[in-house]
């Protein structure tokens, strides 16, 4: 069964570093997101990308974030310069139709920032 | 702007009983909506998903139903098992945006 793919699973880094979070959506899915979920707390909406571009994003996604698709398969999450409270699991999500498609969920990267 | 909650944050049920899961929601322009489920240390599993022009939906031992004029989600899951403990979100969508989470709860299932 096809599945999306994230790297790493868990990423310690020091506060003020950069992180880029990596992800391998469903092969033939045109749709990719990030979300992410702070311990204990719901799954929060942070961006969605359609054709190359950034299509929608939430407040939480501030010019701390960036996304990007390098290639034909990866769709990678960098956070610039990590805060504590960017502690969290992110989860990278991708669909094949917009909008009532079903959104399949990685197993996620959790990142803890000391 | 949207908000999507459950009543209860915690649900425990016997092996065998028939649960009940709650959700509201505040957006009546939401016209997708959709159960998933999480067990620990996993990504949001799909369950099943309604659209706002029906009322119910089943699947396989679980049952959607949408009351649109109280803006209104449940989830019924017959005969719970030990492995459908878990935390369940539902989330809606208005055309065109993003599916937005509510905050769980969490069914623990005793044997």
């Amino acid at each position: 069964e096809p599945e999306v793919t994230q790297t790493p699973s868990h990423q310690v880094t020091q506060m003020g570093q950069e992180v880029i979070l990596r992800c391998v959506p469903i092969s033939n899915h045109l749709y990719f997101y990030w979300y992410r979920q702070i311990l204990g707390q719901k799954v929060e909406f942070l961006v969605s990308f359609y054709n190359n571009e950034i299509s929608e994003k939430s407040e939480i996604f501030d010019d701390q974030f960036s996304v990007e698709r390098p290639d034909g398969s990866n769709f990678t999450l960098k956070i610039r310069s990590t805060k504590l409270e960017d502690s969290a699991m992110y989860f990278c999500a991708s669909s094949e139709t917009r909008p009532t498609g079903e959104l399949f969920f990685g197993e996620g990267s959790r990142l803890t920032v000391l | 702007g949207e908000s999507v909650g459950l009543h209860l944050p915690t649900l425990s049920v016997q092996e065998g009983d028939n649960s009940i899961i709650n959700c509201a929601y505040s957006n009546s322009a939401s016209d997708y909506f959709i159960w998933y489920k999480q067990e620990s240390g996993k990504g949001p599993q799909f369950i099943i998903d309604i659209r706002s022009n029906m009322d119910k939906r089943q699947g396989q031992r679980v049952t959607v139903l949408l009351n649109k004029t109280v803006k209104h989600l449940s989830l019924q899951i017959a005969a719970t098992q030990p492995g459908d403990s878990a935390v369940y979100f539902c989330a809606t969508r208005e055309a065109g945006t993003a599916l937005i989470f509510g905050k769980g709860t969490t069914l623990s299932v005793s044997s």
